[in-house]
């Protein structure tokens, strides 16, 4: 059984881009969730998706924002890149149903933005 | 909101040392996972462990939820399990996990 897929792995932008990040969970997973990593701020929640409805959002600008598609692949979009930006980004699969089960990760995209 | 302390912070061993990590936490919890990030970035699953004691080969775990706190013990350490460690937390109906900052270990061979 196939893993948590995230592409690309490693991405360099400039400030003021905008950034596409993709997600395909584990086969019968319907919830993703993407999280941000930085050194100083460690790893925090950004958006949970589940059957193409985001179900919970965590404190991050309007600049980010997600989606999922039928198929349970899930994009995420940075707008506007600022330096801070820089991270890995971590997407997380869950089956979604019922809720409290258990979270796989993916091997993170890098982002730098210079 | 609910927070995640882990102790240590740091923690360098010599291969064949056994370890304890901690990971607290100040509210109930329906879920706790802890996850071991290798040198790429990657979480690697190690124990879904709400409650409980489970053993997977020289790692096992327990959480005592009442008391609202989860130990990861490390027996013969090898160097290949170098790296941070990180405990996660999830409340209520919401999907999104809570992450302590993680303890960083290190085994010298």
């Amino acid at each position: 059984k196939a893993g948590v897929t995230q592409t690309p792995r490693y991405l360099i932008k400039t400030r003021g881009q905008q950034v596409t990040l993709s997600c395909s969970p584990i086969s019968g997973h319907r919830s993703v969730s993407w999280y941000q990593q930085t050194p100083g701020q460690g790893l925090q929640f950004l958006f949970e998706y589940f059957s193409e409805t985001q179900r919970n959002k965590g404190n991050f600008p309007g600049r980010f924002s997600g989606r999922q598609f039928s198929n349970s692949r899930s994009e995420m979009n940075v707008s506007t890149l600022e330096l801070g930006d820089s991270a890995l980004y971590l997407c997380a699969s869950r089956q979604g149903r019922p809720l409290n089960t258990e979270a796989f990760f993916g091997q993170g995209t890098r982002l730098t933005v210079v | 909101g609910i927070q995640v302390e882990q102790s240590p912070p740091d923690l360098i061993l010599q291969e064949g040392a056994n370890s304890t990590l901690r990971c607290n936490f100040s509210d109930s919890v329906n879920n706790l996972q802890w996850f071991h990030q290798n040198p790429w970035g990657q979480l690697i699953n190690l124990f879904y462990i709400p409650s409980g004691t489970k053993q997977n080969g020289r790692l096992s775990a327990t959480t005592v939820a009442t008391e609202r706190y989860s130990l990861l013990y490390i027996s013969s350490s090898q160097t290949t399990d170098s790296g941070v460690y990180f405990c996660a937390v999830k409340q209520g109906g919401s999907e999104k996990l809570v992450f302590g900052k993680g303890t960083k270990l290190t085994v010298n061979p």
